[in-house]
């Protein structure tokens, strides 16, 4: 079974600094990890998505297979990027729908 | 934003009452989802479909009956509420069932 774990639920840092939300997953085969994002009163956005490797907004994820990780980092935390981080994975399970399964999430603070 | 409406935004009922949250889409995407937001437990899928009249159980399905019968909407059914259920729902869609699109949400309060 898929499982995502993000293991803090409130994470606050001081414009400027470095940001790193973690995000573990356990899943058997090769998935494809996401990142999504919730600013206040709108609505949840993509993020990024690791096979595009790209950086939105200044921030970077890199899949670790090894240590089944896809860490969310930013190198100067700016106020904002205060929002609720979800990690999300995708299994590929050969069905007709391919579903998402969130982590519980990270409320990111940036403090002025 | 992708063309995605949710109704109704706010929603309080009593507990033992039916209750029909209405996801429409005018993107015409295949994928539509219900998920429940709830702190501590982050996104949980209660029901998806792909495809007209074809529907799934996701891993909080109890409670919750989903339709199809059009591309463009999706009907998310408490049959009897109750404060458990208590939450906010989030519709989202998908072309291929990987980049999701979401909905503005719908707070129920189940009293």
């Amino acid at each position: 079974a898929q499982r995502v774990t993000q293991p803090e639920k409130l994470l606050s840092v001081f414009k400027g600094a470095p940001v790193e939300l973690k995000c573990n997953y356990s899943y058997s085969g090769s998935p494809e990890l996401f990142w999504y994002v919730q600013y206040s009163r709108q609505r949840l956005q993509l993020l990024l998505r690791h096979i595009s490797r790209e950086s939105i907004k200044g921030f970077t994820a890199d899949l670790n297979k090894g240590e089944t990780s896809f860490h969310l980092k930013k190198p100067f935390a700016q106020e904002e990027d205060s929002a609720m981080y979800y990690c999300a994975l995708l299994p590929w399970a050969g069905r007709g729908a391919n579903n998402l399964f969130f982590g519980t999430g990270t409320r990111l603070t940036v403090i002025p | 934003d992708a063309g995605i409406t949710q109704s109704p935004r706010h929603k309080v009922t009593e507990t033992g009452t039916p209750v029909t949250l209405r996801c429409h889409q005018t993107e015409n995407h295949r994928y539509m989802y219900w998920y429940r937001q709830d702190p501590g437990h982050g996104l949980r899928l209660i029901h998806y479909s792909y495809g007209v009249k074809d529907t799934d159980k996701g891993e909080v399905s109890d409670g919750y009956s989903v339709s199809r019968s059009k591309t463009e909407d999706f009907l998310l059914t408490l049959e009897s509420a109750t404060s458990s259920q208590t939450s906010v729902y989030f519709c989202a869609i998908s072309e291929q069932g990987e980049k999701l699109f979401f909905g503005s949400g719908t707070q129920l309060s189940v009293l």
